[in-house]
């Protein structure tokens, strides 16, 4: 299978709610990370994971946690969502070390109301 | 914090002209890698510099490393409509925590 896969690619949910956003990687990509962008601005770093182990975190809160399968997918888990949490979600892969770029997803583009 | 801060942040040029596109930080990068997004898609890689002072080239688009691994550049010649977009540059740290630092990103619009 070629490409990044996300799903769904739109999703409404209510302040304080729970939600869990999908991603489908390329065979073969061991890492995985993920990325918030507010629009209008570049994608913030959320995390990353590589062989389903975490491996870099950026300065987002304890709420924000995910989860990396040996299928090559993953997941994103947001507790307690907040209206600012609204944006796009991206998800990325790659095959090799820090040298190699990412395979994007198109996004899920989360709203809170 | 590393960051990396694009110029301009929006360039409106008519087709045919060139454009150089600058993405500047303190901090050392191992790679610098250049992005375009379309509306509603993820970025797509253009490509990534590994060695300072490095230069690839994409058809029309130039990128350069800086020497010092710090800075990066996008020249585009004999612009056209479709490459209108947006223009994102991201550092992978050289060490420590794996973490993959964007661009403000700079709004590219070619005029027919």
């Amino acid at each position: 299978e070629t490409g990044v896969t996300q799903s769904p690619t739109h999703l409404i949910k209510t302040r304080g709610q729970q939600v869990t956003l999908r991603c489908s990687s390329q065979s073969g990509h061991n890492t995985v990370s993920w990325y918030q962008q507010a629009l209008g601005q570049g994608p913030q770093f959320i995390f990353q994971y590589y062989r389903e182990e975490e491996n870099g975190r950026g300065n987002f809160p304890p709420r924000f946690s995910g989860l990396q399968f040996p299928n090559y997918s993953s997941e994103l888990n947001v507790n307690a969502l907040e209206l600012d949490d609204s944006a796009l979600y991206l998800c990325a892969s790659r095959e090799g070390g820090r040298a190699y770029g990412y395979t994007f997803g198109s996004g899920t583009r989360l709203t809170v109301v | 914090t590393q960051l990396l801060e694009q110029s301009p942040q929006f360039l409106s040029i008519q087709e045919g002209e060139n454009l150089t596109v600058y993405c500047n930080s303190s901090s050392v990068f191992s790679s610098l890698q250049w992005y375009r997004q379309e509306p509603g898609e993820g970025p797509v890689l253009l490509v990534t510099v590994v060695t300072g002072g490095e230069v690839k080239k994409l058809k029309r688009l130039t990128f350069q490393f800086g020497d010092a691994r710090k800075d990066s550049s996008l020249h585009i010649t004999a612009a056209q409509p479709g490459d209108t977009g947006l223009y994102l540059c991201a550092g992978a740290p050289a060490f420590g925590n794996e973490k993959l630092t964007f661009g403000t990103g700079t709004r590219l619009t070619i005029i027919p």
